[in-house]
């Protein structure tokens, strides 16, 4: 099992560029969340989802859109990349309360 | 909103033992706790759900005291391995899974 894989590691985006975080889970987990993590602020939740087809705001949802099309896939999707953005974003998975956490995608935006 | 953790860092010698503390201002129904290595990702130690339960996990446990609605979580003998960042991530019912985690608290833990 390679449990919760997130491509690509590192990003460098200039200001109003897109890109897609992409998010893989082989554990069969409903549960998916994406997060985005800055120095000395903790985790914070972007968005969250509890099926494929099923996606919700967390608590720091602007700028970036979700699609839930699989079980397995939970991409990240940021419009109109601004510096604010900088951050490294975990994506997670759970079947109930241990998450799951893949191991980041450091998004640099200048 | 984000759960207040304290101490923000903690420097610690081998064996010693350590407390960390975690309080909402809201109702919760479970606190998650959580350990993350400089540079790794978080990796899940332990969930408490309301009631007051107590949980262990080696040399780890925690505790949860709903109506003050905080949370503590115990290093006993602490060991090198134990270095990292603790958040707590705070549940309301029926939410999901859907935390809020507080800022950490740096470990350290010194031979």
């Amino acid at each position: 099992n390679a449990g919760v894989t997130q491509t690509p590691k590192f990003r460098i985006l200039k200001i109003g560029q897109s890109m897609t975080l992409q998010c893989t889970q082989d554990m069969n987990h409903n549960y998916m969340y994406w997060y985005r993590q800055d120095p000395g602020m903790g985790l914070k939740l972007i968005y969250y989802s509890v099926g494929a087809g099923i996606t919700d705001k967390g608590e720091v949802p602007n700028g970036y859109n979700v699609s839930r099309s699989t079980t397995e896939d939970f991409p990240l999707r940021l419009e109109l990349a601004a510096p604010s953005q900088t951050s490294v974003y975990f994506c997670a998975s759970s079947y109930q309360a241990e998450q799951y956490f893949g191991p980041g995608t450091r998004l640099t935006v200048t | 909103q984000q759960p207040v953790q304290s101490p923000q860092a903690v420097i610690l010698r081998e064996g010693e033992d350590a407390v960390i503390n975690c309080s909402s201002s809201k109702a919760l129904y479970s606190v998650h706790w959580y350990r993350q290595k400089h540079g790794e990702a978080p990796v899940f130690l332990m969930i408490l759900l309301k009631g007051g339960e107590q949980k262990g996990h080696d040399k780890i446990s925690a505790s949860f005291n709903e109506k003050k609605q905080q949370s503590s979580l115990y290093l006993t003998a602490s060991q090198l391995s134990y270095s990292g960042t603790y958040f707590c991530g705070t549940e309301i019912g029926g939410s999901n899974y859907k935390l809020t985690f507080g800022k950490g608290t740096l470990l350290t833990v010194n031979p």
